[in-house]
Order: C-alpha cells, then sequence, then structure tokens
C-alpha cells in the first residue's frame, strides 16, 4: 500500500441495500475526510476525522455515517442507500502543517438503481 | 454563505500561457489550495497561498491576493498532459476546505 487505498473501484447498488466504502492510508496521517464528487458541483465534504476515535459532520452528512477506530482506516457506510447518493466518492487524509496539502485516493464510483 | 468561482471551462493551444481565476467569499481564511484533476482520476495537490503574492513551481505558478479574495494559476509551456481540471480550494475559519466546481483546461495541438 502506497498512500490512500479505497475498495471497491466501482459499485452498481439496489436502493434499500446497505454498503461500506472502505478507506485505508499508511501514511499515519491523522486527519482524513469523506468526499462526493457529483458534475458541475465541487467536492462536498460528508464526515472527517481529525484523530483516531473522533468523527465529525461535513457539509453533507446525512444518510452517511463513519468511524475511525485507528489511524488507517476511516470506513465510509450507507444505511439504506437511495439514487440520490449516486456520485464519485473519494475519501483524503491530511499531514501535519497547514501547507500539506490532501492526499487523495483514486475513489469509488457509486451507482444507486 | 461560502463561494469559491471559477470558469467552467477554458480552452489554450499547446505551447501557449493560460491563466486560471478563482474567486472565493468565505467565512474566515487560512490558505488557499490547487489541485489538479484528469478525467476519472483523483485530485492532485499543485500549490498553496496563504500570503499574498506569487509562488512558482516550474511551469506552475499560483497568485494570491487576500483583500481582493482571488487567485490565479497560470500554466506556461502548455502541454497536452495538462488537459485536466483546476479545482481551488480555500480553507476556512474553521480549518475546513471549502472547493470550487473546478475548471475543465482543453489544450489543443
Amino acid at each position: 500500500i502506497a498512500g490512500i487505498t479505497q475498495a471497491p473501484t466501482s459499485q452498481i447498488l439496489a436502493a434499500g441495500r446497505r454498503m461500506t466504502l472502505r478507506c485505508t492510508q499508511d501514511m499515519r496521517h491523522n486527519a482524513m475526510y469523506w468526499y462526493r464528487q457529483d458534475l458541475g458541483l465541487g467536492l462536498r465534504l460528508i464526515h472527517y476525522s481529525n484523530t483516531a476515535g473522533t468523527t465529525g459532520k461535513g457539509e453533507v452528512p446525512d444518510g452517511y455515517s463513519v468511524s475511525r477506530a485507528n489511524t488507517d482506516d476511516f470506513p465510509l457506510t450507507l444505511a439504506s442507500a437511495v439514487p440520490s447518493q449516486t456520485s464519485v466518492y473519494f475519501c483524503a487524509s491530511r499531514g501535519q502543517g497547514d501547507g500539506n496539502g490532501y492526499t487523495f485516493g483514486s475513489g469509488t464510483r457509486l451507482t444507486v438503481v | 454563505g461560502q463561494n469559491i468561482d471559477q470558469p467552467t471551462e477554458m480552452t489554450a493551444t499547446e505551447g501557449a500561457i493560460v491563466q486560471i481565476n478563482c474567486t472565493y467569499q468565505t467565512s474566515g481564511f487560512n490558505g488557499l489550495f490547487w489541485y489538479q484533476q484528469h478525467a476519472g482520476e483523483a485530485p492532485t495537490f499543485l500549490s498553496y497561498n496563504v500570503l499574498d503574492g506569487l509562488e512558482e513551481k516550474g511551469r506552475f505558478s499560483s497568485f494570491l491576493s487576500r483583500s481582493k479574495g482571488y487567485s490565479y494559476l497560470l500554466l506556461k509551456e502548455l502541454q497536452m498532459k495538462d488537459s485536466a481540471s483546476y479545482l481551488c480550494a480555500v480553507k476556512d475559519s474553521n480549518y475546513q476546505l471549502i472547493w470550487g466546481a473546478g475548471t475543465k483546461l482543453i489544450i489543443k495541438p
């Protein structure tokens, strides 16, 4: 693993089903983030975690939950998927220091039908 | 509300120079980032400005004016591989990143 790994790469999901998007980093970064990216819109923050054991809500948290049991893993769960959750999901992390840019995973393309 | 504005799309010629503008209105300011995102890929970090002025990194430069709520990304000696979306993001008073929708840059031979 180098950087951030997301799984799955893509998924077609029936509405009403539960789904967990996985995110793992090996950089020992404290801060981690989940974004969704939709055509014509900027990246929108779903949930974040400043350090292991803590999480916070972003701009669009409804319908999503996260956990941060350790530094490396930050899974995102859709409890009951709806078509409006069709999007590309990016996990990101940030190292120490204000100037450190975010490192992004390769994304999960989710289609809810 | 918080707002980041960038042009939706720009076209430029290989070998030329292009400037991508970004204006912002946010609750506080703790730095501005530029990212590059190729189609179907993740965003990658290009530059960070926190003080006014120009930051240069090879063919890419980024400028910031905090009093005007304005930044630009300057790309010189354009190459075909520079065809991508360029995302502007501002870190607000809560140290959260607010993202623009991105500027799709099309490079023509």
